[in-house]
């Protein structure tokens, strides 16, 4: 099957630490999604990002679709960005997700 | 509010029995699925569904069964046949398959 492999697994950094997640696929990148899941279990829609750069305040994400990776920055880290952070991309006609990068955001 | 809303939260049941979670949405999306996720694991799908009516089966559908009779709404039946279904359950809706999905807040699911 697809694989989504996310690196680094976990990730500590103190408040104002900026990061970079990266997301590898083995086959295309279709339909990219990045995802944060906050310690309560809510998951909340990043970035739709299929190819190209976008930013939304201290958080961006860039896709390289002819190298089938993402990278997703963070700068400035606050302890609200702890969490688990998700890419998924479409296989078929529902999301595959990689496995999570886990980000504590120490004060 | 528009939203997804699954119901409920946090459910307990006894092995053997079957349990269904509730999945309501709002936002009159096409597409809704449903996400199994197990501590320090990614999710993985269950079922999901294009229209009213038409579902289909996603790579963990042994043991959970669902109905689309309304566009609204998709529930999930986590049956007995279901070796380890204690874990966090997530329903997801969007416009349509290829688009920007939703999550609703999860149900959390104990069998003991």
């Amino acid at each position: 099957g697809i694989q989504v492999e996310q690196s680094p697994p976990d990730l500590i950094l103190q408040e104002g630490a900026n990061s970079t997640l990266r997301c590898n696929f083995s086959d295309s990148v279709n339909n990219l999604q990045w995802f944060h899941q906050n310690p309560w279990g809510q998951l909340i829609n990043l970035f739709y990002i299929p190819s190209g750069t976008k930013q939304n305040g201290r958080l961006s994400a860039t896709t390289v679709a002819t190298e089938r990776y993402s990278l997703l920055y963070i700068s400035s880290s606050q302890t609200t960005d702890s969490g688990v952070y998700f890419c998924a991309r479409y296989s078929g006609y529902a999301l595959n997700f990689g496995k999570g990068t886990s980000l504590l955001v120490t004060p | 509010d528009g939203g997804i809303t699954q119901s409920p939260k946090y459910l307990f049941r006894k092995e053997g029995q079957n349990v269904t979670l509730s999945c309501e949405q709002n936002l009159n999306h096409d597409a809704m699925y449903w996400y199994r996720q197990d501590p320090g694991q990614g999710l993985r799908l269950i079922y999901y569904s294009q229209i009213v009516n038409d579902f289909q089966k996603g790579d963990i559908a042994e043991g959970y069964s669902v109905s689309r009779e309304k566009k609204e709404s998709f529930p999930l039946t986590v049956t007995s046949a279901q070796k380890n279904p204690t874990a966090f359950y997530l329903c997801a809706s969007g416009q349509t398959s290829g688009n920007t999905i939703y999550f609703g807040e999860g149900s959390w699911l104990t069998v003991v």
